[in-house]
């Protein structure tokens, strides 16, 4: 079965601090695709990145960046110099290949930056 | 380019009375999903179309829900008739055929059944 755990539920900083938001997953497919997805209060669930099992290459895009680890599955994403405006509920989501073409999503961070 | 539009943004209603939700896809996604999020959960996909056929209903609680994609755009999502526990916000998400799973996500409706 295919599981996605974050073990944060709560995570609260001050602005300008760096924060790290963890996933850890489980598949026993070999091809499969890892998510994040911001929810910020307006609700609406934004796409932040796709990575898919082959590439581990880690990405950068401004203040985010995620590291991809097939040893350890996880897929951290860390936040560099909080902002206010970052804060929402982060999901961390998994889909496999075959039979496992469904997202799987983790309960969520929800991660307030204080100013 | 638009975004997923849905409506209503909120709706409450009492138990047993019934509620539609209207979900426009972004123009040219073949695939529509129904999620359901109760508070402090991930997302639960009720149901999966493409194009105007359905994927995937297996968690769509088909004795109350309903849903149809008429003409393979534009969706609607009822609750016939409702219960406590269906209050939760209703997300429709949208993604092209060759997106590689990308899905796009509207505002959501958020439920109350009182």
């Amino acid at each position: 079965a295919q599981k996605v755990t974050q073990a944060q539920t709560e995570i609260s900083v001050v602005e300008k601090e760096d924060v790290t938001l963890d996933c850890v997953y489980e598949t026993r497919d070999t091809t499969y695709y890892l998510f994040w997805y911001k929810q910020p209060p307006s609700g609406e669930l934004v796409f932040l990145i796709r990575r898919n099992s082959f590439d581990e290459q880690n990405e950068i895009s401004g203040r985010y960046s995620w590291n991809f680890q097939k040893s350890t599955s996880s897929f951290n994403f860390t936040i560099t110099a909080s902002q206010v405006v970052d804060s929402a509920v982060y999901f961390c989501a998994l889909i496999g290949s075959g039979n496992n073409r469904k997202l799987i999503w983790g309960l969520g961070t929800s991660l307030a930056v204080n100013p | 380019e638009a975004g997923v539009a849905q409506s209503p943004r909120y709706k409450i209603i009492e138990k047993r009375q019934s509620v539609a939700f209207w979900c426009n896809p972004i123009s040219g996604h073949a695939t529509l999903y129904w999620y359901q999020q109760i508070l402090g959960q991930g997302p639960k996909l009720l149901i999966q179309f493409q194009n105007n056929g359905v994927v995937d209903d297996s968690q769509l609680p088909k004795d109350r829900f309903s849903a149809e994609r008429l003409k393979g755009v534009d969706s609607t999502l009822k609750i016939q008739p409702a219960k406590l526990e269906d209050s939760a916000v209703y997300l429709c998400a949208s993604s092209p055929l060759r997106s590689k799973n990308i899905q796009y996500f509207g505002a959501g409706t958020r439920l109350s059944v009182l």
